[in-house]
């Protein structure tokens, strides 16, 4: 089974400091995404990758940048957390095609205090 | 945006069939619609998806319209375990990696 695994669960952070959510997949996977989820407003893509080191702005980007050093991990990064980036935030991945399916990992509940 | 347009919720009632439609009016030749769901705490989990023809697997029915503006995921019989939010998409087989996904439907099911 494809695995989309998200590094931390729950995290609560202070305003201002540097966070850093990881993703990896197990299944070589070409693209991998972040999305953050708020009530009411579905999913909001952040950004995509659809190789290493590549990576393009999604509808939110403002106040999130990404890396992606190694194809399996694909990272999320807050570079001074604010209170409105307190969110669920989910990565996802597929093979490149579009008739593939899209794989979400649990989801990292992010409080920002 | 999203492109396309899902009802906010329905209901349904337990061992009971469910249509939950999806319009995407605006859909080129090369679009796959994908659906998925999301269970409460969870991420989203593929249901089903296909191109021009109706689709079936164990989970549910795809049904798509002949001018593909509309599809229909079919349940066939509710369980409370299908209580989830929906989501309709479309995934361009020229620029895959635009992803974006609406509010999608909040189905409930009633025992």
């Amino acid at each position: 089974d494809v695995k989309v695994t998200q590094s931390s669960r729950y995290l609560v952070k202070r305003t201002g400091e540097k966070v850093f959510l990881e993703c990896v997949q197990d299944m070589d996977h070409e693209n991998m995404f972040w999305y953050r989820q708020d009530p009411g407003l579905g999913l909001r893509l952040i950004y995509f990758s659809y190789d290493v080191k590549m990576k393009e702005k999604g509808d939110i980007p403002e106040g999130y940048s990404v890396s992606r050093e190694k194809k399996e991990r694909f990272s999320l990064i807050l570079e001074s957390a604010s209170t409105n980036q307190t969110s669920m935030y989910l990565c996802a991945s597929s093979l490149y095609a579009a008739r593939n399916t899209i794989y979400f990992g649990e989801g990292s509940w992010l409080t920002v205090v | 945006d999203a492109k396309t347009t899902q009802p906010n919720s329905m209901e349904s009632n337990e061992e009971e069939p469910v249509h939950l439609p999806c319009n995407h009016s605006t859909i080129s030749g090369t679009d796959y619609i994908h659906w998925y769901r999301q269970l409460p705490s969870q991420g989203p989990e593929y249901v089903i998806h296909g191109l021009t023809s109706n689709v079936n697997n164990r989970m549910a029915s795809l049904a798509i319209a002949e001018d593909r503006k509309s599809s229909t995921l079919i349940l066939h019989r509710a369980t409370l375990r299908d209580a989830a939010v929906y989501y309709c998409i479309l995934r361009d087989v020229n620029n895959n990696n635009d992803m974006r996904f609406g509010a999608g439907t909040r189905l409930t099911v009633k025992p």
